[in-house]
């Protein structure tokens, strides 16, 4: 079983169009997060929850929502896309931070959006 | 200023010889986490290898080691006889204290020259 998996894997769409992205992940962690990945490889927090709260809102276009429904489960929602959206987007999930915990951070496969 | 920083864009090392991966850190707090990711041209982020603050003994994990100097604020991966496998983009990555973000280096782009 995927500890992490996000769906789908490749999202190729038009320029205006809405599109969503899935992740669920079955470690019992309490916090996951959404990251955007450049062509450059540069990981770019957007968005963290921790058990269903949001707590990192990193600045994003607000075409850009996430949406939790339980702490298994963080879902991005993107409108209007445009074509600098086009990236690689990563899901991950870790425990909630407890002082001196290794609290590791488990990452999906990854969806890579290209917007045309 | 930057958390963590890698200086080191690109490296090349031969098969079987060890190579050492930069990584400075920057912070105030007393404990923290550093851990060190992979990402093979698949572009899936492998966890390698964690070093907590506290910990007084260096971390390894089977190939991989974390060369933990506190004072220098260094968290260097060493890997040691690489293989072609290894060729990948490696990140280090830091936890402060009870915060929730992990913040993550620009990478260093591992070449393994058979």
């Amino acid at each position: 079983d995927t500890a992490v998996s996000q769906t789908p894997k490749y999202l190729v769409t038009q320029m205006g169009n809405d599109k969503s992205i899935k992740c669920e992940q079955n470690l019992g962690h309490d916090t996951m997060y959404w990251y955007k990945q450049d062509s450059k490889k540069f990981l770019k927090i957007m968005f963290s929850y921790n058990n269903k709260e949001l707590i990192i809102n990193e600045t994003v276009p607000n075409r850009f929502s996430p949406k939790s429904p339980d702490k298994a489960h963080l879902n991005l929602h993107i409108n209007s896309l445009e074509l600098g959206d086009s990236a690689v987007y990563f899901c991950a999930s870790s425990q909630a931070a407890l002082r001196g915990a290794k609290n590791i951070q488990y990452f999906g496969a990854g969806t890579r959006l290209s917007v045309l | 200023a930057q958390k963590i920083t890698q200086t080191q864009p690109g490296m090349f090392v031969q098969e079987k010889e060890a190579v050492t991966l930069d990584c400075t850190y920057d912070t105030s707090d007393q404990s923290y986490g550093l851990f060190w990711y992979k990402q093979p041209s698949s572009g899936e982020m492998i966890f390698l290898i964690y070093q907590g603050s506290y910990d007084e003994q260096n971390a390894t994990e089977g190939r991989y080691s974390l060369n933990f100097q506190k004072a220098r604020k260094s968290a260097n991966l060493v890997i040691s006889a690489s293989q072609l496998g290894d060729s990948a983009m490696y990140f280090c990555a830091m936890r402060e204290g009870t915060g929730n973000q992990f913040y993550f280096g620009t990478g260093t782009s591992l070449t393994v020259i058979p």
